[in-house]
């Protein structure tokens, strides 16, 4: 089935530092792949589109210039979280659809990130 | 009105009964609609999906869509304490799946 891989799983950083969190589709191409995030016991918000060889579109209230999405290819969007604050610990999630299969969209593993 | 809503729960059902869970969604041109399972600190998996009204079958799981009423549900039977999970409803909107917030279910064994 359609995987998608989502690196690293947990991540702690210093409040002022960036973080890169990689999503890739293993075995499909994925032209649109989103990056949500999660709060303990909230549902998942989607913070944006990821749109391979274009910019990306951000939800309304997420700040474009925090949070550093590319998508320079078919298989890898990559999300930068810049100057990291500890409001910004949460859990982001990748998803992507392969399109056929009827596998629905999939999901990455996930990234608990911990900014301390 | 949210744009999906579901009941946060607990619920809880005993083992071996059948679950129910539901949700509504406020836009009538969403097409498509998504059942995912969530585990405490692990990412969705896709349960069942749906795009026409009437109800589809896939092992112990039904899901169930009522466009019309703007109601989608999951109907999961012979409940295992396995199945003890937040189970989030999606709707595809403009080709972006939007969440409800979850429902958590608990199975007693």
């Amino acid at each position: 089935g359609a995987v998608v891989s989502q690196h690293p799983s947990r991540v702690i950083c210093k409040s002022g530092t960036s973080v890169k969190i990689e999503c890739r589709s293993l075995d499909f191409q994925a032209t649109t792949m989103f990056w949500y995030r999660q709060f303990p016991k909230k549902s998942l918000m989607l913070m944006a589109t990821s749109n391979e060889g274009s910019k990306a579109t951000y939800e309304q209230g997420v700040e474009k210039d925090k949070f550093l999405i590319n998508h320079a290819s078919l298989t890898l969007s990559t999300l930068t979280v810049t100057s990291a604050h500890p409001e910004d610990s949460s859990f982001y999630i990748c998803s992507a659809f392969p399109g056929t299969g009827g596998h629905g969209y999939t999901f990455g593993s996930g990234t608990r990130l911990t900014v301390v | 009105q949210k744009e999906v809503e579901q009941n946060s729960g607990p619920l809880s059902v005993p083992e071996g009964a059948i679950a129910s869970l539901n949700c509504t969604y406020s836009d009538r041109g969403s097409q498509s609609f998504f059942w995912y399972r969530q585990y405490s600190g692990k990412s969705p998996e896709l349960i069942m999906f749906i795009y026409s009204n009437g109800d589809k079958e896939d092992g112990r799981f039904t899901a169930q869509l009522n466009k019309a009423s703007q109601y989608v549900s999951l109907l999961i039977r012979d409940s295992q304490p396995s199945d003890s999970a937040t189970y989030l409803c999606a709707v595809n909107k403009d080709d972006k799946i939007i969440f409800g917030k979850g429902t958590r279910l608990h199975i007693l064994p």
